[in-house]
């Protein structure tokens, strides 16, 4: 079973559009993540809910909406697409302290024409 | 706040041949430490992680981490590459306590035959 599963896999659209990105886990775990790793492969953290509060929100543009309606999920809404928001976006868990590992999707690749 | 330097982008070596990829991080309170593994068009995967105790931590594949507090550094090795431990090999760091995980630019080790 996937623990952390995120659709679409990936994603072309144009400029200017609004897309969402969709992450579930089934690992009971209470902190979600989002990070972005661009083309030079560097992963950069963009957004965490803990049981649903937002507890992270790096300087990430505010066409950027995230969304958990529960602690199991964690969407991304993105309007405006812009063409250097492409990378590809990865979803992420764990159980909450520092310590704990993260548990991630297998990523999102957004392509903006 | 803290931060990953992975010194080397690139890093190629012979299958059976021994590798360390270098790691260091700054911060003024103490933290964890991990490293993760992303295979080709996959999620990143704990390969292993520091917390607390013995200096040397060993992942189930043969790789280990040494902290090393004086140097701030939590550089991975392993006496003999696979050409299957191809990836890219990313450090990270975090504050204890907190939740903010960081990301070192990451290493791409390639193996070659």
């Amino acid at each position: 079973d996937t623990a952390v599963s995120q659709t679409p896999k990936y994603l072309v659209t144009q400029m200017g559009n609004d897309k969402s990105i969709k992450c579930e886990q089934n690992l009971g775990h209470d902190t979600m993540y989002w990070y972005k790793q661009d083309s030079k492969k560097f992963l950069k953290i963009m957004f965490s809910y803990n049981n649903k509060e937002l507890i992270i929100n790096e300087t990430v543009p505010n066409r950027f909406s995230p969304k958990s309606p529960d602690k199991a999920h964690l969407n991304l809404h993105i309007n405006s697409l812009e063409l250097g928001d492409s990378a590809v976006y990865f979803c992420a868990s764990s159980g909450g302290t520092g310590g704990s590992p993260l548990h991630f999707g297998n990523g999102t690749r957004l392509t903006v024409t | 706040a803290q931060s990953v330097t992975q010194l080397d982008s690139q890093v190629p070596v012979f299958e059976e041949a021994p590798v360390e990829l270098r790691c260091n991080y700054s911060s003024s309170v103490s933290v964890y430490l991990f490293w993760y593994v992303q295979y080709p068009n996959q999620g990143l995967q704990l390969l292993l992680k520091y917390l607390s105790g013995s200096t040397l931590v060993e992942s189930i594949n043969g790789f280990e981490a040494e902290f090393n507090k004086s140097q701030t550094s939590f550089h991975l090795r392993k006496p003999s590459v696979h050409i299957s431990d191809t990836a890219e090999y990313f450090c990270a760091v975090v504050i204890q306590g907190a939740q903010k995980l960081v990301f070192g630019q990451g290493t791409r080790l390639t193996i070659n035959p």
